[in-house]
């Protein structure tokens, strides 16, 4: 099975240390988007690339955090200066944009941050 | 604005009918969908109703959309322990680039 693949899927970190996650969508789709989830929350949207190209950022998505997907395959979202507020489960998702695209995405199984 | 809102939590008996509600302020969805995340797991697409539909059956899933009150559930028909999770609607409102989803009902099934 080649879903959407997530790491690290735990990470525990001290306020003001920076973080990378890495995201592997499915091989075929050109769409990949970063969520963040907070305990009794829904997903928020942070951004997404189509390809290569960043196409929307989520005003969410302050500047110490940015994502990356240079190749179009899989991405990088990194978390600069952490703070406690960043504690969150970082979720990726991918989607493919056909003719009769429902959109559709398939989630990754997230990364989890815990800031101290 | 983008609010899609969900009442947090539902119980029902095992065997009995589920209907989880939702309701958003956005009519601009071309698809209207609901998720299913199970704990320790990633969303899991349930099913999805296209905004021109009424309803949506899909084996044990009943989705209805009501356009004019922008309301939309989600109906499972002899609910199962299996069935336990949180359960998200969501919409793509001004296109397909991204989802909004809401904050999710959590739904218990006890024996």
């Amino acid at each position: 099975d080649t879903g959407v693949s997530q790491n690290p899927r735990h990470k525990i970190t001290k306020r003001g240390q920076n973080v990378t996650f890495r995201c592997d969508p499915i091989s075929e789709h050109n769409r990949l988007y970063w969520y963040r989830q907070t305990l009794g929350q829904g997903p928020e949207f942070l951004t997404y690339f189509q390809n290569e190209a960043q196409l929307e950022k989520s005003r969410l998505l302050s500047d110490r955090f940015s994502a990356e997907r240079p190749k179009g395959s899989f991405s990088t979202l990194e978390i600069q200066r952490t703070e406690q507020g960043d504690s969150a489960m970082y979720l990726c998702a991918s989607s493919s944009r056909g003719a009769v695209n429902t959109g559709e995405l398939f989630f990754g199984e997230g990364s989890r941050l815990t800031v101290l | 604005g983008e609010d899609v809102e969900q009442s947090l939590f539902l119980s029902v008996r095992e065997g009995d009918s589920s209907v989880i509600n939702c309701t958003y302020t956005d009519s601009s969805s071309t698809y209207l969908y609901w998720y299913k995340q199970e704990p320790g797991a990633g969303l899991q697409l349930l099913t999805y109703i296209f905004s021109n539909m009424d309803m949506k059956q899909d084996q044990r899933l009943t989705v209805l959309l009501n356009k004019k009150d922008k309301h939309l559930s989600l109906r499972i028909a002899d609910t199962q322990t299996g069935d336990s999770a949180i359960y998200f609607c969501a919409g793509t409102p001004g296109g397909y680039n991204k989802l909004i989803f809401g904050a999710g009902t959590r739904l218990a099934v006890h024996p």
